[in-house]
């Protein structure tokens, strides 16, 4: 089983530029979410979704947009790229909210210059 | 308050002695209670999982609770260089609907042979 997959793995942005970094689970969980880590600042929720078609804002989801259109897709949307962004992102997945174990995907290292 | 708090460290022990982290948390109605290990440049990955007061242990890990001081420890019996890593400490918070999981920023274990 692949589990969470992530693409891609590094990205260098200019400022103002827009991406969409992907996230994909075959895992047919319900839970997705994304975090974002910097160094030595622990992870932080950006934003989660409960199911296809639902999603909801984390601690830290200025500058950043989801979607949710399948259960295996969980697509973030990077609108005009700023330093603050760069950062280590995070897929994950879990089969229901609080007490499952979360599935990280590899990570994406993101670097706005 | 941070709601989750970790000593980043390094905590250096010399193998095969017992490391011990430490966590703290601010929420008195949390009920579960995580232990995540991260290499560097990877991942984090669940190694323990914590629900009641008291100590639960898995091979050489033992995860200790106690909700009245609001504090988690995670145990490492005959520390190993492979266990050099960061330690991240997950606290569940909420009690209805969904149920966010909080890191604490980690502290990073230092094995030397």
């Amino acid at each position: 089983n692949a589990g969470v997959t992530q693409t891609p793995k590094f990205r260098i942005l200019k400022i103002g530029q827009s991406m969409t970094l992907q996230c994909t689970q075959d895992m047919n969980h319900n839970y997705m979410y994304w975090y974002r880590q910097d160094p030595g600042m622990g992870l932080k929720l950006i934003y989660y979704s409960v199911g296809a078609g639902i999603t909801d804002k984390g601690e830290v989801p200025n500058g950043y947009n989801v979607s949710r259109s399948t259960t295996e897709d969980f697509p973030l949307r990077l609108e005009l790229a700023a330093p603050s962004q760069t950062s280590v992102y995070f897929c994950a997945s879990s089969r229901r909210t609080g007490d499952e174990k979360l599935f990280f995907g590899s990570g994406t290292q993101l670097s706005v210059l | 308050q941070k709601e989750v708090e970790q000593n980043s460290g390094p905590l250096s022990v010399p193998e095969g002695a017992i490391a011990s982290l430490n966590c703290t948390y601010s929420d008195r109605g949390s009920q579960s209670f995580f232990w995540y290990r991260q290499y560097s440049g990877k991942s984090p990955e669940l190694i323990m999982s914590i629900y009641s007061n008291g100590d639960k242990e898995d091979g050489r890990f033992t995860a200790q609770l106690n909700k009245a001081s609001q504090y988690v420890s995670l145990l490492i019996r005959d520390s190993q260089p492979s266990d050099s890593a960061t330690y991240l400490c997950a606290v569940n918070i909420g009690r209805t609907g969904f149920q966010k999981l909080v890191f604490g920023t980690g502290t990073r274990l230092l094995v030397s042979p």
